[in-house]
């Protein structure tokens, strides 16, 4: 079965930092794509961050410069490290895997959802 | 990045009532589209993908078509649990796989 879990967030102050992890289970995170998607309260999804099986990462433009995707494949277990914290970045932060095919991509499994809230 | 519009950004129907979402793309992306049911305080759900293929488990009163930049998501005979927001999604041009804005979907 497979199992998604995220962990790591809370209440910063702005300029703060924080690190987000993602453990999963039933398949192995370096061998697939996997991403970062955000909701802020009472809004959409945003893709923020992904990681592709060879280790090339990508950022959206909102984050890039403060945010760093990374993961251990020893732990199967994905990350993202965040920076230099804004409000803006109040948001419930997705873990999430993508299949592929000759379809295109989609999201397949996602982790409950972690929050975090950038307050002073 | 391609932008994903979707419209209504609400709507409210009647159980029984065929509702229709729209999706248009900025540029042209095949039949590169998924569609998310996403239930409120619940995790985004994968409905259908490569534009009109029904995921599996998913209840056939949900339907996608289209190509190129305009799609429809349709639930015909609209249920009390398909109260839920839903996401177009492309997944045309990586890495950035863009969402629509979402259509929250009401039950008069």
């Amino acid at each position: 079965e497979v199992q998604v879990v995220e962990s790591g967030g809370g209440l910063v102050q702005p300029g703060g930092s924080l690190r987000l992890s993602c453990a999963a289970s039933g398949f192995t995170v370096g061998s697939n794509y996997m991403y970062w998607v955000r909701q802020a309260p009472g809004k959409g999804l945003e893709w923020i961050s992904v990681i592709y099986t060879g280790g090339t990462t990508y950022y959206a433009d909102s984050v890039k410069g403060r945010f760093t995707i990374s993961r251990k494949n020893s732990n199967n277990t994905l990350f993202l490290q965040m920076n230099s914290l804004r409000p803006e970045d109040t948001a419930l932060y997705y873990c999430a895997k993508v299949r592929s095919g000759v379809w295109g991509y989609y999201f397949d499994y996602w982790g409950q959802g972690i929050p975090v809230t950038v307050s002073s | 990045d391609i932008q994903m519009t979707q419209s209504p950004s609400s709507l409210s129907a009647s159980v029984g009532d065929r509702v229709t979402i729209s999706c248009r793309a900025s540029q042209s992306i095949a039949t590169h589209l998924n569609w998310y049911q996403q239930k409120p305080g619940k995790v985004p759900t994968l409905l259908i993908y490569s534009a009109s293929t029904l995921q599996s488990g998913v209840p056939s009163r949900f339907g996608g078509s289209g190509s190129g930049t305009d799609f429809t998501l349709t639930i015909s005979n609209l249920q009390p649990e398909d109260l839920a927001t839903y996401y177009c999604q492309q997944s045309y041009r990586t890495p950035a796989l863009t969402f629509g804005g979402g259509t929250k979907v009401e039950i008069k």
